[in-house]
């Protein structure tokens, strides 16, 4: 079956790290860009960025750019998001999605969604 | 804020069609058909309904359709029925970072 499969739900307090994942199996997982999306409490979806596992390249949106970093390991097909301090407004939940190219805005597969509350 | 605009909701009768608008700019929707919309219900990760402006992933009921006008896109959904009460995303590529927008979504009741 081609899926993707995130990490299950997090609590952090704020100014702590946190490293989810997203792992694809059922295809070719490092010839195909993996998009991060966020979706805060009752808003819209925000695409954060992209990264192709293959070379670990990535493109992100200015407004997350500084922010987090996207991570891969082709070998295990896993691509990570990642926060080295996190704030409250981080609270929200993350999708990983499958583009069929760089600037694509075709998602045809996703992950389930990762919940992420920061509160202290 | 997001970039492209949705009404915040609709609302139709089982059988009755509605049309949910998403509006953006001559330079993402007005200049290219690369739109995209998806279906959330809730809890659950977003589904693609419609790809390049009137495309449908096999599997997508042909009650739902895509299409242009200027800088706003559409999508209709006919003969609605209980199960498509969700909300509603439209998506567009957007040349120049962030490469890809999102519109804020659209409450669907039935």
């Amino acid at each position: 079956e081609v899926q993707l499969v995130q990490s299950g739900a997090e609590v952090k307090k704020p100014g702590e790290s946190l490293m989810i994942s997203c792992q694809g199996s059922g295809y070719n997982f490092f010839r195909y860009w993996i998009a991060w999306v966020r979706q805060m409490p009752g808003k819209g979806l925000e695409w954060m960025g992209i990264i192709y596992p293959d070379d670990s390249e990535t493109k992100y949106s200015p407004s997350f750019e500084g922010l987090v970093t996207f991570s891969a390991d082709k070998s295990i097909n896993t691509a990570y998001l990642q926060w080295n301090s996190l704030k409250a407004s981080d609270t929200a939940t993350y999708y990983c999605a499958r583009p069929d190219y760089s600037g694509s805005s075709r998602f045809d597969l996703w992950g389930q969604g990762t919940q992420v509350t920061v509160s202290s | 804020q997001s970039v492209l605009t949705q009404p915040a909701s609709v609302s139709g009768s089982p059988g009755q069609s509605i049309t949910i608008s998403c509006t953006g700019a001559s330079r993402d929707i007005g200049s290219y058909n690369l739109v995209s919309w998806y279906q959330q219900h809730p809890g659950k990760a977003p589904k693609l309904l419609i790809y390049e402006l009137t495309e449908r992933p096999s599997g997508v009921p042909d009650r739902f359709s895509g299409s242009k006008s200027g800088n706003t896109a559409s999508l209709t959904i006919s003969g609605l029925q209980p199960e498509d009460e969700a909300t509603y995303h439209c998506c567009s590529y957007a040349p120049g970072r962030p490469f890809v927008v999102f519109g804020g979504g659209t409450k669907l009741t039935v």
